[in-house]
């Protein structure tokens, strides 16, 4: 399967605890997104990274938040201490360059349920 | 701050019938607009985009049209099919960054046999 892998699918956790959600891009995509869809909302950009680098963050939250796309393995959205505002859909999305008319390439989300 | 509005939560058409999506946006600064498909338990998938240079952009059964003075972009399905029943999105980018994308709320399209 050559298309962007998200995992897991489905994520339930209790208030305070940890949550880690995992993307692969597309193969030799390196640029990867992270986009949150809250219940009857549309999705909203959180943050933009490239190999071991952020190159935007404007749409994470200031606190609990942090990403990473390591030099080997998936891109980590790790959530710290969950609150049940974080139920969502967290979608990953790749892309192979940042050109004007490059399209993203979204994988089928993480649904995190709060408990 | 909806710098992408899709006024319609949900549309229903008739098989064979033309379906019209509409989006409006504030932003001035947007150039390139792209509509998404999504199914449930799926993320979306790209349909059709246009940039702001061009005002039709046409890709077998879907058309999108972009009216820059109103701010105002619409997508086209003729004939719609059952299997176009999903939500789609209407999105846009712009100086901030071409995958630093906005997204409408999304409009539900049900098509009925």
């Amino acid at each position: 399967n050559a298309g962007v892998m998200q995992n897991p699918r489905h994520l339930v956790r209790r208030r305070g605890q940890e949550a880690r959600l995992r993307c692969s891009p597309m193969k030799g995509h390196s640029h990867v997104y992270w986009y949150r869809q809250l219940p009857e909302e549309g999705l909203k950009f959180m943050v933009y990274l490239q190999k071991e680098n952020i190159i935007d963050e404007s749409g994470m939250p200031k606190e609990r938040f942090s990403a990473e796309f390591p030099k080997e393995g998936p891109s980590i959205l790790r959530i710290q201490q969950v609150v049940r505002g974080d139920s969502a859909a967290y979608f990953c999305a790749s892309s192979l360059s940042t050109g004007s008319n490059e399209k993203l390439f979204f994988g089928s989300g993480t649904q995190l349920s709060v408990l | 701050d909806q710098q992408v509005k899709q006024n319609s939560p949900s549309l229903s058409v008739q098989e064979g019938r033309i379906s019209i999506l509409n989006c409006d946006y504030t932003n001035s600064m947007f150039d390139y607009f792209l509509w998404y498909k999504k199914y449930p338990a799926e993320g979306p998938t790209f349909l059709i985009s246009i940039s702001s240079i061009k005002d039709k952009n046409e890709d077998g059964r879907f058309t999108v049209f972009l009216n820059k003075s109103a701010k105002h972009l619409s997508l086209h399905i003729v004939p719609s099919q059952p299997g176009d029943s999903a939500v789609y999105f209407c999105a846009a980018s712009g100086a901030q960054g071409a995958q630093k994308l906005v997204f409408g709320q999304g409009t539900r399209l049900t098509i009925n046999p």
